[in-house]
């Protein structure tokens, strides 16, 4: 089983629109949570932090976490062409940082 | 400096040749990694260095494979025989390890290798 679980995608939504990204993790010890985005060709850019139960909003992103489930999301509302690009979760259960494999998004104008 | 940083960002060898890229993490951060990303794929871990502590080496992939971290700062991967299938992007980020395990990890822009 892989650490941290993402569905690859890809995953296309209309301008405006919400876009829901999902994650699930096995270390149930782990107490950190991150998203990032990674344009194609450009490394990855952290955009949301997350380490308590519930919902942190930063502009129009929405991180949830759900310890008991394992399960992490990414909701970005008023999606926005520019928002297009792969999507990584991950997680740091101590020293290490696991990353899963990424969602791919577009927002089609 | 203000991120991390490190070259070459694009390096072409023929196969067989050994090369080296180098990191600069971020002022201050005692945790340093690599991972390396081939073309539509995840990040591969490959190394981790925290303070004066053991590295981690858990994820090269073989022996031609090692980096070494000096003064607890810059970081040098380096590919020994180099084989078509390193092409890839090796990434290098870092991290305040704090207490309470809040730490957060930033990468460099990358050094893409290619390998002909």
């Amino acid at each position: 089983q892989k650490e941290v679980e993402q569905n690859s995608g890809p995953l296309s939504v209309p301008e405006g629109a919400i876009a829901s990204l999902n994650c699930t993790y096995s270390d149930r010890g782990s107490q950190s949570f991150f998203w990032y985005r990674q344009y194609s060709g450009k490394s990855p850019e952290l955009i949301m932090s997350i380490y308590s139960n519930g919902d942190k909003e930063d502009g129009r992103f929405t991180a949830q976490l759900n310890k008991a489930s394992q399960y992490v999301s990414l909701l970005i509302r008023d999606s926005q062409p520019s928002d297009s690009a792969t999507y990584l979760c991950a997680v740091n259960p101590g020293n290490q940082f696991y990353f899963g494999t990424g969602t791919s998004l577009t927002v089609i104008p | 400096g203000a991120g991390v940083s490190q070259s070459p960002s694009n390096k072409v060898t023929e196969k067989g040749k050994d090369v080296e890229l180098r990191c600069d993490p971020i002022s201050g951060h005692t945790a340093l990694y690599w991972y390396r990303q081939s073309l539509g794929q995840g990040l591969e871990f490959l190394i981790y260095f925290q303070g004066n502590s053991a590295p981690d080496k858990s994820g090269l992939p073989s022996d031609r494979f090692s980096a070494e971290r000096t003064g607890g700062s810059v970081s040098t991967l380096t590919i020994q025989r180099t084989q078509q299938e390193d092409s890839a992007v090796y990434l290098c980020a870092s991290s305040l390890v704090q207490t309470g395990g809040r730490n957060t990890i930033y990468f460099g822009e990358g050094s893409w290798l290619t390998v002909v």
